[in-house]
């Protein structure tokens, strides 16, 4: 079965610096990998995923992920952060075959300080 | 506002009862998906009903089961609680399968005494 590892539990930054928020994955066949975003007292929120093709994927709020198949990684990267991107990011991947589970990492709470 | 609801918001109990969470998906959306959220065990895919079926299970245990009906809305039912099904229960919803974007409501919190 799949699994997901967010390699960092927190990441403080100041507002406007890059940041990058780690992933790394297992599966034996080929995933589907997905980041999304939880606000405080709120649902998850879909920031980007990768099916196929360009392994360089956008997402909104100006987020872009790599996925990197030999490294087994799918980090997230924003060049300029804002205080509202303080928030819990999960990674979460999906296998390609047998469709029929989603693993999510335990969280990156990034806090971004003014 | 993703479109799909979720009650109640709040949710106290006592250990060996049995509560209901509700779920109505944004329109158009076939799938519901069930999630788990606990600081020990972080965010678990429970189940999946796609158009009124069973379509995947996760880590549910024995004593929740969970419906869809012909509305398309979703119940959950936890059964004989324990301290430890203290969580946050999440519903999200897509046209298909896990491949499409998910949409998840506000959740349900479950506090058991």
């Amino acid at each position: 079965a799949q699994s997901v590892t967010q390699l960092d539990s927190q990441v403080p930054v100041f507002e406007e610096a890059p940041v990058e928020l780690r992933c790394n994955y297992s599966s034996s066949v080929s995933v589907y990998l997905f980041w999304y975003v939880q606000y405080p007292n709120q649902g998850l929120q879909l920031l980007l995923k990768y099916l196929s093709g360009s392994t360089l994927v956008k997402g909104i709020n100006g987020f872009e992920a790599e996925f990197n198949k030999s490294q087994t990684s799918f980090h997230l990267r924003k060049p300029s952060v804002h205080i509202s991107d303080t928030a819990e990011y999960f990674c979460a991947v999906s296998e390609l075959v047998n469709n029929n589970d989603m693993r999510f990492g335990a969280g990156t709470r990034l806090t971004v300080k003014p | 506002d993703s479109g799909v609801t979720q009650t109640p918001k709040h949710l106290i109990t006592a250990t060996g009862q049995r509560v209901t969470l509700r779920c109505s998906p944004r329109s158009g959306d076939l799938s519901v998906y069930w999630y788990q959220q606990s600081l020990d065990q972080g965010l678990q895919f429970l189940i999946q009903y796609y158009n009124g079926e069973e379509r995947a299970k996760g880590n549910i245990l024995e004593r929740f089961s969970a419906q869809q009906f012909p509305d398309l809305h979703s119940e959950l039912n936890l059964s004989s609680l324990e301290l430890g099904d203290s969580a946050l229960y999440f519903c999200a919803s897509s046209v298909g399968g896990f491949q499409e974007t998910q949409y998840f409501g506000p959740g349900t919190r479950l506090l058991v005494l």
